[in-house]
């Protein structure tokens, strides 16, 4: 395994402008994370997908928010009209879920910047 | 709701002293219990799991039993190294979701 990639590594953008994370889980995985951490927090939950289908929404995820996974392979994470209240690291996980303790791989994550 | 609460940090230890991490939780049914790691400049890692009670999860030296009568899951290690210097985060997962819920992270300094 290759591990989770995520690309890019870092975004600084300015407030009001739109931005697209993509994510490449690990070969086979069908399960696909999206997370996000701010400084001095632990990772919280946005959404995630089984294979292309979308299953579950935060309410973090306002309507800006969009996440893609268009042929159960990679997905896309965009947001709209940024806000400085969105600058954070977005992480990626995959898993192939068999049980309900399946492990989550983590990406390295994409460090937002909105100035 | 469901949630997870770790001791704050930093911990910070000399070589080869024992630590504790503390966690505790709140769940509704039967969680999963998870110990991540995040070592300086890295992704996450999984440390260490336990799916029931009495579980214990170990893994490069750490451990971890799950506590159901104190809804607990501490992380122990007997004798720390330099190289253990990171990030811990507890973590629970839910029967009837698939989203990991984090504490807020425990920092651990372990000087020589």
């Amino acid at each position: 395994d290759t591990g989770v990639s995520q690309d890019p590594r870092h975004k600084i953008t300015k407030r009001g402008q739109n931005v697209t994370f993509r994510c490449d889980p690990i070969s086979e995985h069908n399960r696909l994370y999206w997370y996000r951490q701010t400084l001095g927090q632990g990772p919280e939950f946005l959404t995630y997908f089984q294979n292309e289908a979308q299953l579950e929404k935060s309410r973090l995820l306002s309507d800006r928010f969009s996440a893609e996974r268009p042929k159960g392979s990679f997905s896309t994470l965009e947001i709209q009209r940024t806000e400085q209240g969105d600058s954070a690291m977005y992480l990626c996980a995959s898993t192939r879920f068999l049980d309900r303790a399946d492990t989550q791989y983590f990406g390295p994550g994409t460090r937002l910047t909105v100035l | 709701g469901n949630s997870v609460t770790q001791m704050e940090g930093p911990v910070t230890l000399s070589e080869e002293a024992f630590l504790t991490i503390n966690c505790t939780y709140t769940a509704t049914g039967y969680p999963s219990l998870f110990w991540y790691v995040q070592y300086p400049g890295e992704g996450l890692q999984l440390l260490l799991k336990a799916t029931k009670a009495d579980d214990k999860g170990s893994n490069k030296g750490f451990e971890a039993t799950y506590r159901k009568e104190t809804t607990s899951f501490h992380l122990e290690k007997g004798s720390v190294q330099v190289s253990d210097s990171a990030v811990y985060f507890c973590a629970l997962k839910v029967d009837n979701t698939d989203k990991l819920i984090f504490g807020t992270g425990t920092r651990l300094q372990v000087f020589p």
